[in-house]
C-alpha cells in the first residue's frame, strides 16, 4: 500500500532556530497536509495543499507541494517552546476520503 | 461549534470485555473515520465511513466494528477487548469529495487500556 516516510523520528532544537522537515513517498499525491499535535491532544491541521509547486505560509510555518507531487516539507521558523509535539504529514488522493499518514516526527525544542 | 467530539476520554477494561467508544461531529461532513495511535506507529486507520449509511474497512480492522448511527455519529465497538488493543483511538471527519474536501478534523481522543 501507500505509504509516507517522514524521518528521524525524533528532532532537538533550540529555541529560535528553523527547522524543516521532509515528507516522501513512492507514490503521487493531489493534496498534502501537515497537522501538529500537542501531548494528550488530537492532531490539529496546519496546512493543506493542493497544487504541485505550491507554496504556502501560516504564521511562522511555511509548506510546500513538492513539483512531482511525491512530496511535502514543512518549515518552521524561529522556533518557540510551544512548537513541540508530534508533526504529521498526510497525502490525499482524491479516489476516495481516505488519507495516507506518515509516522510523525516529535520535536522537541530546547529554552 | 464543539467540532467532533468523543467519549469517554479515559477506559480501563479486562480482556474479554466490551465497550462502544462514541463519536459525534456537528460539522456536517459526510465522512468518518476511526483510528488508532500506538507509539513509533502513527495513526493507522481502523475503519471508515465515506458517506451515511456506508462502512468499508481500513489498515486494521480486526477486533472492531463500526456502526454510523447518522450523519453525525459513528461508534466504533470492541467485542472482547484485548491487550493488544490498548492504544489511543482518534474519530476524525471530513467533508469528501476530493481538493480540501480530503482535510479531516480529529476529536480529543479516548485513552483505552486493556488488562
Amino acid at each position: 500500500g501507500q505509504q509516507l516516510n517522514q524521518s528521524p523520528q525524533s528532532m532537538f532544537i533550540q529555541e529560535g532556530e528553523d527547522v524543516s522537515m521532509n515528507c516522501t513517498s513512492s507514490s503521487i499525491f493531489n493534496t498534502w497536509l501537515w497537522y501538529k499535535q500537542d501531548p494528550g491532544e488530537g492532531p490539529v491541521l496546519l496546512i493543506a495543499l493542493y497544487k504541485a509547486g505550491e507554496l504556502t505560509s501560516n504564521g511562522r510555518l511555511t509548506a510546500q507541494f513538492g513539483i512531482t507531487r511525491k512530496d511535502s516539507f514543512l518549515n518552521i521558523s524561529a522556533s518557540i517552546p510551544s512548537d513541540v509535539g508530534i508533526y504529521f504529514c498526510a497525502g490525499g488522493t482524491g479516489a476516495n476520503s481516505k488519507l495516507t499518514f506518515g509516522k510523525g516526527i516529535t520535536l522537541s525544542v530546547r529554552p | 461549534n464543539a467540532g467532533v467530539t468523543q467519549t469517554p476520554k479515559f477506559q480501563v477494561l479486562k480482556t474479554g470485555q466490551s465497550m462502544t467508544l462514541q463519536c459525534a461531529q456537528d460539522m456536517n461532513h459526510n465522512s468518518m473515520y476511526w483510528y488508532r495511535q500506538d507509539p513509533g506507529m502513527g495513526l493507522r486507520l481502523i475503519y471508515y465511513s465515506a458517506s451515511e449509511g456506508t462502512t468499508d474497512k481500513g489498515e486494521v480492522p480486526n477486533g472492531y466494528n463500526v456502526s454510523r448511527l447518522n450523519k453525525r455519529e459513528f461508534s466504533l465497538r470492541l467485542e472482547s477487548a484485548a491487550p493488544s488493543q490498548t492504544s489511543v483511538y482518534f474519530c476524525a471527519s471530513s467533508e469528501a469529495g476530493g481538493g480540501s474536501y480530503n482535510e479531516q478534523f480529529f476529536g480529543p481522543g479516548t485513552r483505552l487500556t486493556v488488562l
